[in-house]
């Protein structure tokens, strides 16, 4: 089955570290990839679209700036948290869309900001 | 915008027991609602869907029921066994050409007792 392979599961980096998400749909093309965080016990919350050749589209509240998103092919997206303070760790989770395939989601990243 | 909302939040079952999971929305345009399971520190695994032109559907031990007019969903598990402990979202989708965000209930945790 359709399988959304989410890369590193566990970041610890120091205050002030920008860090890289990278979420990769295996077996086929994603036109469209979401991008979620989710507090301990607390449904997930979505962040922003992010669809092939566009730029992503954030939810309201969500710092386009503080949270980077890079659409770079039909199978990769990034997300990337820069200048991370502690307010920003959280299990961020990815999830990919096909053309016929239904939403799957990454295994998610833990991330641990000190 | 769409609403979701998911009773009960736990649910405690013995071994071979049915569990009843039940979901509302909102927005009559959702057509889509796919459950998911997540385990501890794992992205939600999708286990099954429901597309709005039908009323049911099966999988195994897994059912999901649709009432279009009440706007409910609900998710049937029987059989259950220690290894369906888990969390498990509903979530509700207007979907557009296979694409669309979902609104997702706030998760329910299902104790399965040996």
């Amino acid at each position: 089955g359709a399988v959304v392979s989410q890369h590193p599961s566990r970041v610890i980096c120091k205050s002030g570290t920008s860090v890289k998400i990278e979420c990769r749909s295996l077996d086929f093309q994603a036109t469209t990839m979401f991008w979620y965080r989710q507090f301990p016990k607390q449904s997930l919350m979505l962040m922003a679209t992010s669809n092939e050749g566009s730029k992503a589209t954030y939810e309201q509240g969500v710092e386009k700036d503080k949270f980077l998103i890079n659409h770079a092919s039909l199978t990769l997206s990034t997300l990337t948290v820069t200048s991370a303070h502690p307010e920003d760790s959280s299990f961020y989770i990815c999830s990919a869309v096909g053309r016929v395939q239904p939403q799957h989601f990454g295994d998610g990243t833990r991330l641990s900001i000190l | 915008g769409e609403n979701v909302e998911q009773h009960p939040s736990t649910l405690s079952v013995q071994e071979g027991d049915s569990a009843v999971i039940k979901c509302t929305y909102s927005d009559s345009a959702s057509n889509y609602f796919p459950w998911y399971k997540q385990e501890l520190g794992k992205g939600p695994q999708l286990i099954i869907d429901i597309r709005s032109n039908v009323g049911e559907k099966k999988d195994q031990r897994i059912a999901v029921t649709l009432n279009k007019t009440a706007k409910h969903f609900s998710l049937h598990i029987t059989e259950t066994q220690p290894e369906d402990s888990a969390v498990y979202f509903c979530a509700a989708t207007t979907l557009m050409n296979n694409a669309g965000k979902s609104t997702f209930g706030d998760g329910t945790t299902l104790t399965v007792k040996p």
